[in-house]
């Protein structure tokens, strides 16, 4: 089976804390991703990783970096988290599809963020 | 940019029920086009994808159907479920970067016994 495990289902944290997120997927996948989603604005992007070492912003990077160092796991990291981060971050992952284009999405179960 | 849009918000129906779930989008210059299923509290679950040059993909009582030229997509569901009561989303590459996928806010489904 197919599968994609986030570290933490449920994070509490303060404000200016630094927060790590973790994601790692087991099927060789080239692509992966984060999402966060709030009621009412659906899921955004974070950020995205097409290889190894390579990031490319989403439509909602401020805030927000990200570490590819092996192809398995993607990590997103909140420098100096805020309130306004509270929210759940979804990681995901996939084959290259076409063209510059994706496969077959694989999420995580997500990770709940409270930020005090 | 790609928008996607889905109609209805919320779907009530009793079980046993034939059902359609509607997604329409904005750039028909897509590669694919993906369901999902979000149970509360959950990640996603992928469905079903239907590659730009299919109509139609099928899983068990679950059919998806694609019209690129009119920037729309079906989900039909047969012989409803309470189990089926979830979260529907589509979703369409970014018309930017084709890697990145972009969202419809979804269809709440209940259907009740």
């Amino acid at each position: 089976d197919v599968k994609v495990t986030q570290s933490s289902r449920y994070l509490v944290k303060r404000t200016g804390e630094k927060v790590f997120l973790e994601c790692v997927q087991d099927m060789d996948h080239e692509n992966m991703f984060w999402y966060r989603q709030d009621p009412g604005l659906g899921l955004r992007l974070i950020y995205f990783s097409y290889d190894v070492k390579m990031k490319e912003k989403g439509d909602i990077p401020e805030g927000y970096s990200v570490s590819r160092e092996k192809k398995e796991r993607f990590s997103l990291i909140l420098e100096s988290a805020s309130t306004n981060q509270t929210s759940m971050y979804l990681c995901a992952s996939s084959s290259a599809g076409l063209g510059r284009s994706t496969g077959e999405l694989f999420f995580g179960e997500g990770s709940r963020l409270t930020v005090l | 940019k790609q928008e996607v849009t889905q109609i209805p918000a919320a779907l009530s129906v009793p079980e046993g029920e034939n059902l359609v779930l509607n997604c329409s989008f904005t750039d028909s210059a897509i590669y694919n086009l993906q369901w999902f299923r979000q149970d509360p509290g959950k990640g996603l679950t992928s469905l079903l994808l239907i590659q730009s040059s299919q109509r139609e993909q099928t899983s068990g009582r679950l059919n998806a159907s694609l019209d690129k030229s009119s920037g729309r997509s079906t989900l039909y569901i047969a012989a409803s479920q309470p189990g089926d009561s979830a979260t529907y989303l589509c979703a369409v590459p970014n018309s930017n970067s084709g890697y990145a996928l972009n969202f419809g806010k979804g269809t709440s489904l209940l259907v009740t016994p």
